[in-house]
């Protein structure tokens, strides 16, 4: 068990639009879901930290009005990259885990391709 | 901010040979953990380790850690060239909502 999903995998699209990512944990609830970015041949920088029902907690330098994170339910949280600019182009990362103890499983991932 | 480094930074081995990658890390912790990424992939979680545990086996991997020299290290025996792909080591605390503290990651290439 402990599967995550990640949609889409890989977007292209032109500057200015707005992408939705989305974030499914399929077969166990997710009490945290995390938000990462990722640099080609870099680590993973932490951009925010969501919780069910509550507001999602960012990063410092981490803009909330570029990057809204909405966590509906325990299976779902999306980040959508308002009007997109290709300094946003990037690999983001969910991940989804069940308690604090509990290992963080990741979805595949996302390349984000801003033209 | 990164907590971890990891050394080396990149390795390249033989299949059959054993594959060993350190982290170092700065602040107390509750757990770490090695994760494995694929070029262009999603994290794959290997073994969690407690701060109170010294060493861990699953399969053919051996995590020790050493919370006294804050640091850690990744063993994967008999590689493979399935095995090829970059790992990381992430500290956890069990308490609050923090996320994970990744590493900078070692790439590591098992030649066929």
């Amino acid at each position: 068990g402990a599967v995550v999903s990640q949609h889409p995998s890989w977007v292209i699209c032109k500057s200015g639009t707005s992408v939705k990512i989305e974030c499914r944990s399929l077969d166990f609830q997710a009490t945290t879901m995390f938000w990462y970015r990722q640099f080609p041949k870099q680590s993973l920088m932490l951009m925010a930290t969501s919780n069910e029902g509550s507001k999602a907690t960012y990063e410092q330098g981490v803009e909330k009005d570029k990057f809204l994170i909405n966590h509906a339910s325990l299976t779902l949280s999306t980040l959508t990259v308002t009007s997109a600019h290709p300094e946003d182009s990037s690999f983001y990362i969910c991940s989804a885990r069940r308690a604090l103890n509990q290992p963080q499983h990741f979805g595949d991932g996302t390349r984000l391709s801003i033209l | 901010s990164q907590q971890g480094e990891e050394d080396p930074q990149a390795l390249s081995i033989q299949e059959g040979e054993n594959a060993t990658m350190n982290c170092s890390y700065k602040t107390s912790i509750n757990n770490l953990q090695w994760y494995r990424q694929n070029s262009g992939r999603g994290l794959v979680h290997l073994i969690l380790i407690r701060s109170n545990e010294r060493e861990k086996h699953s399969g053919r991997l051996r995590v020790t850690l050493d919370t006294s020299k804050k640091s850690s290290s990744l063993l994967i025996t008999a590689s493979r060239a399935a095995d090829t792909a970059s790992y990381f080591c992430a500290t956890g605390m069990d308490t609050g909502r923090r996320a994970l503290t990744f590493g900078s990651g070692t790439r590591l290439q098992v030649q066929p």
